[in-house]
């Protein structure tokens, strides 16, 4: 069966330090990554989008990167983080579309990662 | 565009209570319709989908219709536990890449 895991599970950091945030994905290949942020009393916003190996696609303009190094493996990162950049995010797979259904397949999603920047 | 609108919360039921969380979509074509839970501190978990009109999804006593004529997917539970207390999540997918399209989520408190 295929697992997902995010960490660290709850993170403090200052304003304007580093961030890494890992996702990684087992038990599936070739699978497309999101990166999620649910922010205090708002919904999920799509951050990042990954269909393969180094293929990024940014949804929302900010100070945060993704990369994708390994196929199955998601890093969500920041040089310099802003208060506003709190939240809960959340690391997502799906299967690989097959025959044009991509629309069909649920996304599966990772316990989540508590920011908190202080 | 695309969007998925929710009901406000909170939502306060006691236990046994029938429950109607609605959902409305906008949407050209046919995307696929999704609920998900989220519990406290954890990530989503899907509860059901349907993926086209009059398509019923159904898990734990939960149901949701695909309704095209009304654009809409309202989940329902006929006899609410305190362990259904939780956030609930309407969504689309829709295009080449199936990205999900959140509504703002649902809070559900059942009392005893």
């Amino acid at each position: 069966s295929q697992t997902i895991h995010q960490w660290p599970a709850t993170l403090v950091q200052p304003v304007g330090s580093p961030l890494s945030l890992e996702c990684t994905v087992e038990g599936t290949s070739n699978p497309n990554l999101y990166w999620y942020r649910q922010a205090a009393g708002r919904g999920l916003q799509l951050l990042f989008y990954s269909v393969g190996i180094g293929q990024i696609s940014s949804e929302v303009p900010q100070n945060l990167s993704a990369s994708r190094p390994q196929d199955r493996q998601f890093i969500l990162s920041s040089k310099k983080l802003l208060l506003s950049d709190s939240g809960f995010y959340l690391c997502a797979w799906r299967s690989r579309d097959r025959g044009g259904l991509a629309g069909s397949y649920e996304q599966y999603f990772g316990p989540g990662t508590r920011l908190t920047v202080t | 565009g695309n969007s998925v609108t929710q009901m406000e919360g909170p939502v306060t039921l006691s236990e046994e209570a029938f429950l109607t969380i609605n959902c409305t979509y906008t949407a050209t074509g046919y995307p696929s319709l999704f609920w998900y839970v989220q519990y406290p501190g954890e990530g989503l978990q899907l509860l059901l989908k349907a993926t086209k009109a009059d398509d019923k999804g159904s898990n734990k006593g939960f149901e949701a219709t695909y309704r095209k004529e009304t654009t809409s997917f309202h989940l329902e539970k006929g006899s609410v536990q305190v362990s259904d207390s939780a956030v609930y999540f309407c969504a689309l997918s829709k295009g080449s890449q199936g990205n999900l399209i959140f509504g703002k989520g649902t809070k559900l408190s059942v009392k005893p």
